[in-house]
């Protein structure tokens, strides 16, 4: 019955490669969210969807492409690895987008950790 | 671009302690949300501010906005060590229309038994 969860856990791999991280939430949510939170522990919004819409789209390589095939699945796949990509990335997801003055609280999941050899 | 800075980024404290987090953001905000994440874990929601000035108290915890909308803080009662952790402020600027949170750096608790 877990609310958001992110596949893999760990991820380890070797520069160049390409790889995907995987996203679900079962609660309803209208919105979801990917999140990188480097060693620091600083979290930066990456993307943001709003019923398959892409919303939010921050200043990310493009290396780094999002994908949501329902409301309940956000997927981000990234191209050619580069050690600076080594963090534990987290995707979160709210009830509804928020709107001017408001928002809505945000499930995050268990986190995705990185590793780029 | 908004930024939201928090201060301390670590701090140590006895159990039993007092321990405070601050929070100041460079633009007026909508409203606040504070977070908690404990070691190797994720970002947990505790609690959301959204009025000039409010108050707001969660057991050992209380959470201020300030006046002007544009900082606020966490406080947290002799400490246990059950509060470790890593404590984030969130950020929604005022007028933004599609809710992007911007978070603080975070402050790392340490509490000493």
């Amino acid at each position: 019955d877990t609310a958001v969860s992110q596949t893999p856990k760990y991820l380890v791999t070797q520069m160049g490669n390409d790889k995907s991280i995987k996203c679900e939430q079962n609660l309803g949510h209208d919105t979801m969210y990917w999140y990188k939170q480097d060693s620091k522990k600083f979290l930066k919004i990456m993307f943001s969807y709003n019923n398959k819409e892409l919303i939010i789209n921050e200043t990310v390589p493009n290396r780094f492409s999002p994908k949501s095939p329902d409301k309940a699945h956000l997927n981000l796949h990234i191209n050619s690895l580069e050690l600076g990509d080594s963090a534990v990335y987290f995707c979160a997801s709210s009830p509804r987008l928020s709107g001017t003055g408001w928002s809505d609280t945000q499930y995050f999941g268990p986190g995705t950790r990185l590793t780029v050899l | 671009g908004q930024q939201v800075m928090q201060i301390p980024q670590y701090q140590h404290v006895q159990e039993g302690e007092d321990f405070t987090t601050y929070c100041n953001s460079s633009t007026t905000l909508s409203n606040i949300q504070w977070y908690k994440q404990r070691p190797g874990g994720h970002p947990v929601f505790l609690i959301q501010l959204v009025k000039s000035g409010e108050v707001k108290k969660q057991k050992r915890l209380t959470f201020q906005f300030g006046e002007a909308k544009k900082n606020s803080s966490l406080h947290i009662t002799a400490t246990q060590t059950t509060d470790v952790g890593t404590y984030f402020c969130a950020g929604l600027a005022g007028g933004t229309s599609y809710g992007k949170l911007t978070f603080g750096q975070g402050t790392i608790l340490t509490v000493h038994p």
